[in-house]
């Protein structure tokens, strides 16, 4: 069975400060691993996904993850904080194909102007 | 591409009511997945639908059912509501039969209130 744990509930960084979103995994499989963003009132978007290809994966907005299978992790990253990346984050993680998606549960990221 | 779109956006029930939900899936797509995501947690896995069958099932009581449409579109029935299934109730849909596990496009999602 596949778990996630994301290890902050909360983050909050100054605007054009660094970003850091932590998330473990655990997965029977090559797993398959992404970030959604939820922001207020939103359905969920999605930002990366790792599918077994190249380790450090670039998505939207300028977000990247590396995939860091010796320490289970998917941490996600941004150089630079704006204030419209306040919002909740989700690390995923699937299994296999079309199995389901099972969801962190979540981290608060605010910017501070 | 309206991309998946959900209905309603809000609904308030009383509790013993029944109540359906509703979700068209992104262009192309043939499967739909349906998600609770409870006030602060994140989204579980309810059920999902293939081919006008349910595939797989989360841990949620029978209470919850299901449908699909020949046109990929699908319906969540919830029976003898629960102050409890108060949430937001989120439809995704994805394509079955790619090679790599396939992006899965969430709708903006059913707020759900029990009273």
């Amino acid at each position: 069975a596949q778990s996630v744990t994301q290890l902050d509930s909360h983050v909050s960084v100054s605007e054009g400060t660094p970003v850091l979103l932590r998330c473990n995994y655990s997965s029977s499989y090559s797993p398959s691993l992404f970030w959604y963003v939820q922001h207020p009132n939103k359905g969920l978007q999605l930002l990366l996904k790792y599918t077994s290809a190249a380790t450090l994966v670039k998505g939207i907005n300028g977000f990247e993850a590396e995939f860091k299978k010796s320490e289970t992790s998917f941490h996600l990253t941004k150089p630079s904080a704006h204030m419209s990346d306040a919002a909740e984050y989700f690390c995923v993680v699937s299994d296999r194909r079309n199995t389901p998606l099972v969801f962190g549960k979540g981290t608060r990221l605010s910017v501070i102007a | 591409d309206a991309g998946v779109t959900q209905s309603p956006t809000h609904l308030i029930k009383t509790r013993g009511q029944q109540v359906t939900l509703r979700c068209s899936p992104k262009s192309g797509h043939d499967t739909v997945s349906w998600y609770q995501q409870a006030l602060g947690q994140g989204p579980q896995f309810i059920f999902q639908y293939y081919e006008e069958e349910e595939r797989q099932r989360g841990n949620f009581p029978d209470r919850f059912s299901g449908h699909q449409f020949p046109n990929y579109s699908s319906e969540l029935n919830v029976n003898a509501l629960l102050l409890g299934d108060s949430a937001l109730y989120l439809c995704a849909s994805s394509l079955t039969g790619q090679r790599m596990n396939t992006e899965a496009f969430f709708g903006q999602g059913t707020r759900l209130t029990v009273v």
